[in-house]
């Protein structure tokens, strides 16, 4: 069965503390895995989407990396404003119009 | 300039009842879709539409139903509300194509009591 699995489920930095959120994913074909942040409240925001084992992207304290089984955030020097809910998912080959299969997240807080 | 929108960002109803959320997008977009975050806050996929096909996901109720009167627009029409339908909603879209970054909306907040 595909499967995404994110860690940790919570994470509590200090300002300027960096650190990595991991995202898990067993699937029979990858086509792309997606990055969001999703603030209380609101939709899913889009931050990457990265295509292929070695791919990197970088967005301001952002950096998020892919390997054949699993995806890295990393958060360089965070701030307050950082603090939200990190959303991975994938979508796969074959798979239909597009749809997306979530982890359950993980949940940011960075405190000053 | 909203990207994409729904209405109502609140539905407070009784059981039973039939009720519907809006969805718009101005993106260009020919793909939308319905999502439902449970109060686990676990996102998962109810259906994808465009012009084309309707792709249902197995799982989903037979009360829901998603509508187009176009492109830009995919309403979701739920009928006989339960209690086990209390969630929120959101609406996405994005361009066909593989691993197409996908857009969503503010969600609807909806409440069976």
């Amino acid at each position: 069965e595909d499967q995404v699995t994110q860690s940790p489920e919570a994470l509590r930095l200090q300002e300027g503390e960096s650190s990595s959120l991991n995202c898990s994913y067993t699937v029979s074909g990858l086509r792309g895995l997606f990055w969001y942040r999703q603030d209380p409240g609101k939709g899913p925001e889009f931050l990457f989407t990265l295509y292929s084992a070695g791919e990197e992207k970088e967005k301001e304290r952002l950096k998020a990396t892919l390997t054949k089984k699993e995806s890295f955030l990393h958060i360089t020097a965070p701030k307050p404003e950082d603090s939200a809910t990190y959303l991975c998912a994938v979508q796969l080959r074959g798979g239909s119009q597009g749809n997306l299969i979530f982890g359950k997240g993980t949940k940011l807080s960075v405190k000053p | 300039d909203t990207a994409v929108s729904q209405t109502p960002k609140y539905l407070v109803t009784q059981m039973g009842n039939d009720k519907s959320i809006k969805c718009e997008q101005n993106l260009g977009h020919d793909t939308m879709y319905w999502y439902k975050q449970d109060s686990k806050k676990f996102l998962k996929i109810m259906f994808s539409y465009n012009n084309k096909e309707l792709i249902i996901n197995e799982t989903v109720p037979n009360r829901f139903s998603p509508k187009s009167p176009d492109k830009a627009h995919l309403n979701l029409h739920i009928n006989s509300l339960e209690l086990g339908d209390s969630a929120v909603y959101f609406c996405a879209s994005s361009r066909r194509g593989e691993a197409r970054a996908q857009y969503f909306g503010p969600g609807t907040r909806l409440t069976v009591l």
